[in-house]
């Protein structure tokens, strides 16, 4: 039980370009949900809390424009980077948390590729 | 402020030996600690937690850290490792209740060999 998957695995985008990333909580509904970045070699950094039906969180640093953020459903979260740049290629990680509970379950990850 | 600091990048070990993966932390509070594993194309899973129970935590696949306040460490440990245990550990501390934010430390990569 509580699996979190995340859509794609992989992408490589041109720069300038948006990209969009899918978080789904795939047999629990998630009332939160974070957003991690972790660069190689590196541990991960939050970016940002997002609630089911209000506006995302962000970590100081973070630009609340150009990563957005969207939870419009208990199983959906999706994290948006617009107009990409090469410094944005990184490997984004989800979370999730299940109604009633403070357990954050990982997603498996995306590797972002910005050429 | 919270802060963990894991003291090895890298360890390395063979199999069947043990395991000591170390970490300190900092909180001006009582904390709650977590050991994360990542293997590569998976997600993190969660290993075992410290919230303010009893000091001795064992976890999942063999794995045990204990609190000790005095030296603010939460060392993981592990009596003979597996090749399967190969793989990133993160050593997680957090506040205590609610949504509170999860601080990674840098990671150690745990190396087996046979």
């Amino acid at each position: 039980g509580a699996v979190v998957s995340q859509h794609p695995s992989w992408v490589i985008c041109k720069s300038g370009t948006s990209v969009k990333i899918e978080c789904r909580s795939l047999d629990f509904q998630a009332t939160t949900m974070f957003w991690y970045r972790q660069f190689p070699k590196q541990s991960l950094m939050l970016m940002a809390t997002s609630n089911e039906g209000s506006k995302a969180t962000y970590e100081q640093g973070v630009e609340k424009d150009k990563f957005l953020i969207n939870h419009a459903s208990l199983t959906l979260s999706t994290l948006t980077v617009t107009s990409a740049h090469p410094e944005d290629s990184s490997f984004y990680i989800c979370s999730a948390t299940p109604v009633g509970s403070y357990e954050q379950y990982f997603g498996p990850g995306t590797r972002l590729t910005v050429t | 402020a919270q802060s963990v600091t894991q003291l090895d990048s890298h360890v390395s070990v063979s199999e069947g030996t043990p395991v000591l993966l170390r970490c300190n932390y900092s909180s001006s509070y009582s904390p709650s600690l977590f050991w994360y594993v990542q293997h590569p194309n998976k997600g993190l899973q969660l290993l075992l937690k410290y919230t303010s129970a009893a000091t001795l935590v064992k976890g999942i696949n063999g794995f045990e850290a204990e609190f000790k306040k005095s030296e603010t460490s939460f060392h993981l440990t592990k009596p003979s490792a597996h090749m399967s245990d190969a793989a990133e550990y993160f050593c997680v501390v957090s506040k205590p209740g609610g949504y509170n934010k999860l601080i990674f430390g840098a990671g150690t990569r745990l190396a087996v060999h046979p």
